[in-house]
C-alpha cells in the first residue's frame, strides 16, 4: 500500500502570499493517478488538480499541480481568502487508493 | 449533471452492519464511471473504503476489505455500501464519489454532501 505524507502539516499566510504544499509517495506514484483535492468545514473535497498538473473545470490558474515519482506539490500563487482550507493528495495504484493527512492552509 | 445522494441510518450499534445506499441522478450508473466510498472520522482526514463498476467489479481498502460489501443496483441507479462488525472507530462521515473512466487517470469529479453515521450503543 502507498503512503502519501503532507507537509507541512499547518501553513499560515496571508491572503495575496504564495502557498507551496508537498506530498511525498512512500513509493513512485504514476502522475496520471495523482490528484489534489480542497475541503472547507462541512463541506465535502473537491477536485482541483489531477493528473498531477491538469485543473479540473472551473479551478482558478492560480492553482497549479506539478511534481513526478514520488513527490508532487500543489501551489497556489496568490492566495485569495477563499482558499483557506484543508487540501489533500490521493493516488490510485495496484487497485488501489489512498489520501494524504493533509494540509491545513489557515490566515496568518 | 451528475449528483450523489447517500442515505442511511445515522446510528448503527457496535458490532452490527452499516448499511448505506449512494443514489445517482442525472445519470447512469451504467456509463463509465468506478463509483467509490470514502470516510472522514471526527476532524480526521479521508479514507478511501472502496470503489464498484457497474459490471460488478471491485476494489476495496486492504484495511477494511475483510468487513466491506460494496454493490451495484442498475435497475434503481444506485450503489451501496455494507461494512459489518462496526466499533466506535467507524465513526465518520460517509461520502460516495464518482471516478470517470477517462484517459488512463483517476480521480473523483463528484461528491456526494456526505452522511454521518455514528457506532454507539
Amino acid at each position: 500500500e502507498i503512503v502519501l505524507t503532507q507537509s507541512p502539516g499547518t501553513l499560515s499566510l496571508s491572503p495575496g502570499e504564495r502557498a507551496t504544499l508537498s506530498c511525498r509517495a512512500s513509493q513512485s506514484v504514476s502522475s496520471s493517478y495523482l490528484a489534489w483535492y480542497q475541503q472547507k468545514p462541512g463541506q465535502a473535497p473537491r477536485l482541483l488538480i489531477y493528473g498531477a498538473s491538469s485543473r479540473a473545470t472551473g479551478i482558478p490558474d492560480r492553482f497549479s499541480g506539478s511534481g513526478s515519482g514520488t513527490d508532487f506539490t500543489l501551489t497556489i500563487s496568490r492566495l485569495e481568502p477563499e482558499d483557506f482550507a484543508v487540501y489533500y493528495c490521493q493516488q490510485y495504484g495496484s487497485s488501489s487508493c489512498s489520501f494524504g493527512q493533509g494540509t491545513k492552509l489557515e490566515i496568518k | 449533471q451528475v449528483q450523489l445522494q447517500e442515505s442511511g441510518p445515522g446510528l448503527v450499534k457496535p458490532s452490527g452492519t452499516l448499511s448505506l445506499t449512494c443514489a445517482v441522478s442525472g445519470g447512469s450508473i451504467s456509463s463509465s464511471n468506478w463509483w467509490s466510498w470514502v470516510r472522514q472520522p471526527p476532524g480526521k482526514g479521508l479514507e478511501w473504503i472502496g470503489e464498484i463498476y457497474h459490471s460488478g467489479s471491485t476494489n476495496y481498502n486492504p484495511s477494511l476489505k475483510s468487513r466491506v460489501t460494496i454493490s451495484v443496483d442498475k435497475s434503481k441507479n444506485q450503489f451501496s455500501l455494507k461494512l459489518s462488525s462496526v466499533t466506535a472507530a467507524d465513526t465518520a462521515v460517509y461520502y460516495c464519489a464518482r471516478v470517470p473512466l477517462y484517459a488512463n487517470y483517476y480521480y473523483m469529479d463528484v461528491w456526494g454532501k456526505g452522511t454521518t453515521v455514528t457506532v454507539s450503543s
